[in-house]
């Protein structure tokens, strides 16, 4: 069967600092991968998807950014956090057609101080 | 553009039916998927229903789709305390892969 793991669960990082979350899919090759942030107010916003090894699109402009090393790796990073990074990032993988729905990891909470 | 839409807040007692809706404005979505999230956690899909269907049942599940309105509903029977949970609503639009996510409703179950 097919597992998602997101690490860490919680993170708290000085301003300035750089950022690195990994999230990896197991059971599955050539999955879709996606990094989502949860703001306060409950929305999901799409931060990056991949489609296949170092193919990254970026949905919004910010200063983080994904990388895919590996077929089943998806990592989000940033050089320098800023405040307004602070939320929770959840990893998501699914088939290339994602019809049956993404399987979301368990979620990193960041917290920028 | 494409949007989907909830309301933010449910409250029910234990034991009664939870209906939580939702609307979408892409008449060619092709799937439609109800998320829960636990507090903490990520989601977890519930149930998807194909845009050629008006209903699926799962155990306490029922969802209801009117492609007509685009209106999707999720309705859970016999509500109990561990279905308090945030509920999003998500569409596939045509010719994508991504879904669009409504904001989710907080279904809150008190006794």
């Amino acid at each position: 069967s097919q597992t998602i793991h997101q690490w860490p669960a919680t993170l708290v990082q000085p301003v300035g600092s750089p950022l690195s979350l990994e999230c990896t899919v197991e059971g599955t090759s050539n999955p879709n991968l996606y990094w989502y942030r949860q703001a306060a107010g409950r929305g999901l916003q799409l931060l990056f998807y991949s489609v296949g090894i170092g193919q990254i699109s970026s949905e919004v402009p910010q200063n983080l950014s994904a990388s895919r090393p590996q077929d089943r790796q998806f990592i989000l990073s940033s050089k320098k956090l800023l405040l307004s990074d602070s939320g929770f990032y959840l990893c998501a993988w699914s088939e290339n057609t994602a019809n049956y729905g993404y399987t979301f990891g368990s979620g990193t909470r960041l917290t920028v101080v | 553009g494409e949007d989907v839409e909830q309301s933010l807040f449910l409250s029910v007692r234990e034991g009664d039916s939870s209906v939580i809706n939702c609307t979408y404005t892409d008449s060619s979505s092709t799937y439609l998927y109800w998320y829960k999230q636990e507090p903490g956690a990520g989601l977890q899909l519930l149930t998807y229903i194909f845009s050629n269907m008006d209903m699926k049942q799962d155990q306490r599940l029922t969802v209801l789709l009117n492609k007509k309105d685009k209106h999707l509903s999720l309705r859970i029977a016999d509500t109990q305390t561990g279905d308090s949970a945030i509920y999003f609503c998500a569409e596939i639009p045509g010719g994508s892969y991504i879904p669009t996510f409504g904001r989710g409703t907080s279904l809150i179950v008190h006794p």
